[in-house]
């Protein structure tokens, strides 16, 4: 009874390919968040959605992008995968707008591109 | 834009002893505070959560502390255990459906 599980939890892939990263809550959250920890292990944010609007951080490139086909769903695409592109990539979830119920983490996706 | 700061970068300590990590974040108009856990090569888990209007929060062994006006939490472990053995990460929550991270602190237990 996983709370927000990502799939896969390993990904290799070599440069210019397009990938795509799962994550699904069940929660019942109404907002899901892709999160990019580097390899300082920094953790910040790529994406925040809901079924009203989705939030992109400025700095992150258009070849990444979140779709939701449902509530409980959040996957993340990638497009011409880039070597500085290898990172752990984290799926989270919350139940509230402005995270006043903290936030729920799912196990993470390594992400490697050779 | 809010910056949030842990401090030690690493920690090791001898099992049972009771220890402090500390967290600091530069913008106080803050939702809440969550600490979490991060074990090598695993997700997040969410250990504390304290909301804005709250001082501290008590799981277990423990125990976390806010002061907002300060900009400051603690998260204290009382007789730690190698299990205690992660990384801690604190995580501030804003407006805008936004968590800032700290750069975490690595603690060893050592048995």
């Amino acid at each position: 009874d996983t709370a927000v599980s990502q799939t896969p939890k390993y990904l290799v892939t070599q440069m210019g390919n397009d990938k795509s990263i799962k994550c699904e809550q069940n929660l019942g959250h109404d907002t899901m968040y892709w999160y990019k920890q580097d390899s300082k292990k920094f953790l910040k944010i790529m994406f925040s959605y809901n079924n009203k609007e989705l939030i992109i951080n400025e700095t992150v490139p258009n070849r990444f992008s979140p779709k939701s086909p449902d509530k409980a769903h959040l996957n993340l695409h990638i497009n011409s995968l880039e070597l500085g592109d290898s990172a752990v990539y984290f799926c989270a979830s919350s139940q509230r707008e402005g995270s006043r119920g903290g936030y729920t983490f799912g196990s993470g996706t390594r992400l490697t591109v050779v | 834009k809010q910056e949030v700061t842990q401090i030690p970068a690493a920690l090791s300590v001898p099992e049972g002893e009771n220890l402090v990590l500390n967290c600091s974040f530069t913008d106080s108009a803050i939702y809440n505070l969550q600490w979490f856990r991060q074990d090598p090569g695993k997700g997040l888990t969410s250990l504390l959560l304290i909301q804005s209007s709250q001082r501290e929060q008590t799981s277990g062994r423990l125990n976390a502390s806010l002061d907002k006006s300060s900009g400051r939490s603690t998260l204290y472990i009382a007789a730690s255990q190698p299990g205690d053995s992660a990384t801690y990460l604190c995580a501030v929550g804003t407006g805008a459906n936004n968590l800032f991270f700290g750069t975490g602190t690595r603690l060893t237990v050592i048995p």
